[in-house]
């Protein structure tokens, strides 16, 4: 079965550099998010879009954007790159059909940035 | 405000039978789950729960939900080697809402 795909799986960057992380959700899934992992952490809430538009918003730098394209899938713009951006950066994807009343957020296996 | 917290480790021996408790501090959250995270990997989502369920089995995996208490609880019967990750509990408000995720319990495994 598809699953939440992200790219690039591992990356690496300088710090002031800029990074660009994608995620391509399960098909007919309409709700991304995006949550940052750092080393012996929690993940932690960054950003949602649910059909194109930006549906919470955590605890994301102002350094970080992020967008939703037509086709769903999605893309986390880091710049400016710091020496503490370095994590795991997870996507998932939800998408329940109306009148469901189930719930399961995907996740992606990650995207590892070190930042030197 | 939303706060999930759990114990951060939990020896069991093999065979043993692990319980990994969370309290959470929302009493508007409508979902429960838990995720194990193996080292270096993903996250996998083992199984959820609603609000308005006090119990959920799934093969050797049994969640009981107090509500009263806010008190969330996974049982891994028979645990075994594999079981050896950390397990994170987490909740949500609603099916599209963010998932707020406890600091996660590192469940180690005694021969």
């Amino acid at each position: 079965a598809a699953g939440v795909i992200q790219s690039p799986r591992h990356l690496i960057k300088e710090k002031r550099e800029t990074a660009t992380l994608k995620c391509y959700p399960i098909p007919r899934h309409d709700t991304v998010y995006w949550y940052q992992q750092g080393p012996g952490q929690d993940p932690q809430f960054l950003i949602s879009f649910y059909e194109k538009m930006q549906s919470d918003k955590g605890s994301i730098p102002d350094r970080f954007s992020a967008q939703q394209f037509s086709d769903y899938h999605s893309e986390l713009n880091m710049s400016s790159l710091e020496l503490g951006d370095s994590a795991l950066y997870f996507c998932a994807s939800n998408g329940v059909p109306k009148g469901w009343t189930n719930t399961e957020a995907f996740f992606g296996q990650g995207t590892r940035l070190t930042v030197v | 405000g939303e706060d999930v917290e759990q114990s951060l480790f939990l020896s069991v021996r093999e065979g043993d039978s692990s319980v990994i408790n969370c309290t959470y501090t929302d009493s508007s959250s409508t979902y429960l789950y838990w995720y194990k995270q193996e080292p270096g990997a993903g996250l996998q989502l083992l199984t959820y729960i609603f609000s308005n369920m006090d119990m959920k089995q799934d093969q050797r995996l049994t969640v009981l939900l107090n509500k009263k208490d806010k008190h969330l609880s996974l049982r891994i019967a028979d645990t075994q080697t594999g079981d050896s990750a950390i397990y994170f509990c987490a909740e949500s408000m609603g099916r599209d809402d963010k998932i707020i995720f406890g600091k996660g319990t590192r469940l180690h495994i005694l021969p």
